[in-house]
Formats: structure tokens, sequence, C-alpha cells
């Protein structure tokens, strides 16, 4: 079956940190540029991080940038998001997002991060 | 890195039709003829619905179209359904490998 599987979500204090993966299947992995794309509780998608196809060149919003770290490994198809310092303005749903013809043609359900003490 | 200008709300009777803009810049929506958008449903996850503006992938309804002039895209749905009624957010590239989402609108089918 073609998806992407987030997991790695959880509760976190403030300060804290966690990693998040995204296990891709039925697709080759190696070919797709990946992104991860958050959304707080009743608000907006809001793009955070996105990687190429050969891992080279990632992008960072500004307010993620030296927090977070975006990787993949093609040979197990996982693509991941280190993320620390978390605040709670970081507290959302977190997808993961395959990107073809310039666009986010296929999304996993996403893993919720809670940032709370 | 700020989100794409959509209008909170749109509504349209059924079988009527109904037109979101996706107001950006001249370094996103203007730039490139990359903007898509997407049909997001209650506790689910986002489904791509138009790309590279007018572009609907397999699969999607022809009651789906998409446009653009200038730095202004629009999402336009016709012959509204029941289950039009949820929220769509626009996305345009950005440069590089990034990509900026729009502010989102609540459809609602009266």
């Amino acid at each position: 079956e073609v998806q992407l599987v987030e997991s790695g979500g959880g509760l976190v204090q403030p300060g804290g940190s966690l990693r998040l993966s995204c296990a891709a299947s039925g697709f080759t992995f190696s070919r797709y540029p990946l992104h991860w794309v958050r959304q707080a509780p009743g608000k907006g998608l809001e793009y955070v991080s996105g990687i190429s196809s050969n891992g080279e060149a990632p992008y960072y919003r500004n307010s993620v940038k030296g927090r977070f770290t975006i990787s993949r490994d093609n040979s197990k198809n996982m693509m991941f998001l280190q993320m620390g310092s978390l605040t709670s303005e970081d507290m959302a749903l977190y997808y993961c997002a395959r990107e073809s013809v310039l666009a986010f043609d296929m999304w996993g359900q996403g893993t919720m991060v809670t940032v709370s003490s | 890195q700020s989100a794409l200008t959509q209008p909170p709300s749109a509504s349209g009777s059924p079988g009527q039709s109904v037109t979101i803009s996706c107001t950006g810049t001249s370094s996103d929506v203007g730039a490139y003829n990359y903007v898509s958008w997407y049909q997001q449903h209650p506790g689910k996850a986002p489904k791509l619905v138009i790309y590279e503006v007018s572009k609907r992938p397999s699969g999607v309804s022809d009651r789906f179209s998409g446009s653009k002039s200038g730095n202004t895209a629009f999402l336009t749905v016709s012959g509204l359904l029941a289950d039009d009624e949820t929220d769509y957010y626009c996305s345009s590239y950005a440069g590089g490998i990034h990509y900026v989402f729009g502010t989102g609108t609540k459809v609602t089918v009266l």
C-alpha cells in the first residue's frame, strides 16, 4: 500500500526534545522530496521544513531554524524531524507529506506533539 | 514566510459555485505557476485537489477548477455538494525547496 506513517509524537515539557519519524511504503522513496507540515489545534496548515530527494539543502521556517533538524534515510525509507527547545508554539499535529509536481500529493495521518509542564 | 491570504469563509447554495481567493506576493504566487489547493475534512489529512494552478489529480472531480492572475490564485468549486462543506487551503512554491500555505477558508453549503 502506498502510504506515509508518522510516529514519535507525545507529551514533552517546555524546553524538551522529540524526534518524529515518517515511514514510507509503496513507492520509490528516494525519488521524492519530503516535507513536514504542522497544524495547531483549530488552526491552519503551517509549512515547517523540507528536504530534497538526496537529503541535501534542507529548508526550515524561521521560527524553527536552529532548533529543528530534518533528515532522511533512503535505505530505510524513513524521514525524521529532530525537534529541540520546544515551546507551546510548537504544539501541533505534525504531518509528513510527499512532494510531486511541486505540490503535496500524499500525506500521512499525522502525529501529535503536546508541549506542556 | 508570511502566510498567503484567504478569506476566512465562503458559502454557496447546493448546485451553485463558490470561488476562494488566495493572495500572495511576487515572490511566491506571482513568481511561479505552482499553486496547489487542498481540501481538509475535520480530523482528516489534507487532500490535493488542484496542482500547478489549474490541474486536477486523477480521481478529483472536474467540479474543482483553479486559475491565477498576478499575485492571486483562485479555486472554484462548481455544483456544490454537501460534502464540499469543509476547509480549503492554498499553497505556493516559494523557491528552493520551500512552500507557503494560505490561511484557510471554511466553505459552507447553505
